[in-house]
């Protein structure tokens, strides 16, 4: 069965600093693969995702995420990290044939430090 | 911002009353979902719709029903309401069922059982 993990439940980061969020999946095929963003008391939106070609995706705001097959992770990475970046980050996993299969992690929420 | 909208936004209700959430879109997609949201747990499918009175179960239906006869709207019942539904639930739709589709989200009903 295919599922999702986000080992980290909160990561804090200083503005300006670097961040990874983590992700990993277990799918027999290569699956489709999504990052979406939750700011407080909003629904979820799309920051990226990955579904075949260049294993590096770039998505909005500045986010960018890395498919490595052989470690089956999907990280979600941003160079400087900006106040209005503090939200819940959530990792979904979907099959080609169906996308209300989709499986989401359990979510990681950044906090900035000023 | 994708055309979805629920209402109503905020509710408190009574173990054992019916409660009906709304969800209404002006993308024209055919496929609408209802997630319920829960921490620790990301989001979880209830159940979706394929079209005009065409639904299906998901991961958590149980206690839950729901209806569309129309395109832009895509209702979420609960027969007889308890305490283990309270939870914020989202809406979604989804231009086709490619498992590569975004799937666009409303911004949530929170809904509490006492």
């Amino acid at each position: 069965a295919q599922s999702v993990t986000q080992p980290d439940i909160h990561i804090t980061v200083s503005e300006g600093a670097s961040l990874e969020l983590r992700c990993n999946y277990s799918y027999g095929a290569t699956p489709y693969l999504f990052w979406y963003v939750q700011s407080p008391g909003q629904g979820l939106q799309l920051l990226l995702k990955y579904f075949s070609g260049d294993t590096l995706v770039q998505g909005i705001k500045g986010f960018e995420a890395e498919f490595k097959r052989s470690q089956s992770s999907f990280n979600l990475r941003k160079p400087s990290v900006h106040w209005s970046d503090a939200a819940e980050y959530f990792c979904a996993v979907a099959p080609y044939s169906s996308a209300s299969k989709i499986i989401f992690g359990s979510g990681t929420r950044l906090s900035i430090r000023p | 911002d994708a055309g979805i909208t629920q209402s109503p936004r905020h509710k408190v209700t009574e173990t054992g009353t019916p409660v009906t959430l709304r969800c209404h879109q002006t993308e024209n997609h055919r496929y609408m979902y209802w997630y319920r949201q829960d921490p620790g747990h990301g989001l979880r499918l209830i159940h979706y719709s394929y079209g005009v009175k065409d639904t299906d179960k998901g991961e958590v239906s149980d206690g839950y029903s729901v209806s569309r006869s129309k395109t832009e709207d895509f209702l979420l019942t609960l027969e007889s309401a308890t305490s283990s539904q309270t939870s914020v639930y989202f809406c979604a739709i989804s231009e086709s069922r490619q498992g590569a589709d975004t799937i666009y989200f409303g911004e949530g009903s929170w809904l509490t059982v006492v």
